[in-house]
């Protein structure tokens, strides 16, 4: 079963604009973390944010997480047509004797220059 | 340093045939997954193993599926017989789990892409 959920799916924008995707969860976390997938490619993580944060940057990309809503955001600023690709939240699910990361269903960025 | 390696990357079998699919993890890693990725379904975590043993396998759709990790640098993922609702792109990646409860960050393989006709 999915944990997060990405909105929107899909995001078309220019060149120079900013980038919005959201993520909302079920269960308490203690780590959320952003991938992003190119086109054919595995996916590669980008930035992990602890139940204890409330603000990441890394460059260009900004992450919130609002654990009382559960939910996070994730910001690029100043987009380039190479940051097309898709992105995906991804929250742990842990039993007694491990945890694996859930992934949602992505959203779809597509910058046009 | 080599990432995770998946083989093959492409395959294309007729129903009811075997399939394996395999993977090296990154050196050093400890945990390592088998997710499945369709456009309907998105991510799908399939198998997870910590330390070569296997952790919850609950994602495995099927009987007809199963995985293995004789040692801390191989697995494979096995559908037999195979049917064409199989076909999808399958990711292997590894990771290294340090304290209990805290997912690390996943290292992907580039996949391994699956038709079955």
């Amino acid at each position: 079963s999915q944990q997060g959920e990405e909105d929107p799916q899909a995001l078309s924008i220019q060149e120079g604009e900013n980038a919005t995707m959201n993520c909302s969860y079920k269960t308490s976390i203690n780590n959320l973390q952003w991938y992003r997938q190119n086109s054919g490619r595995g996916l590669v993580h980008l930035i992990l944010i602890r139940s204890n944060e409330r603000e990441k940057h890394s460059g260009r990309l900004r992450v919130t997480l609002d654990t009382s809503k559960k939910s996070s955001s994730l910001l690029i600023t100043a987009s380039r047509a190479a940051d097309t690709a898709s992105y995906f939240c991804a929250t742990p699910r842990a039993n007694q004797a491990g945890t694996a990361l859930i992934f949602g269903k992505g959203t779809t960025l597509s910058v046009s220059s | 340093d080599a990432g995770v390696i998946q083989s093959p990357r492409h395959e294309v079998t007729e129903m009811g045939q075997e399939v394996t699919l395999r993977c090296k993890p990154i050196s050093g890693h400890n945990s390592l997954f088998w997710y499945r990725q369709t456009m309907m379904r998105g991510l799908e975590l399939l198998i997870y193993f910590n330390n070569n043993v296997p952790i919850d396998d609950s994602g495995m759709p099927e009987d007809r599926f199963s995985a293995k990790m004789p040692n801390a640098s191989f697995s494979t993922l096995k559908i037999q017989p195979s049917e064409p609702r199989d076909s999808a792109v399958y990711f292997c990646a590894s990771s290294f789990s340090g304290l209990a409860g805290q997912a690390g960050e996943l290292f992907f393989g580039e996949g391994s892409r699956l038709t079955v006709l």
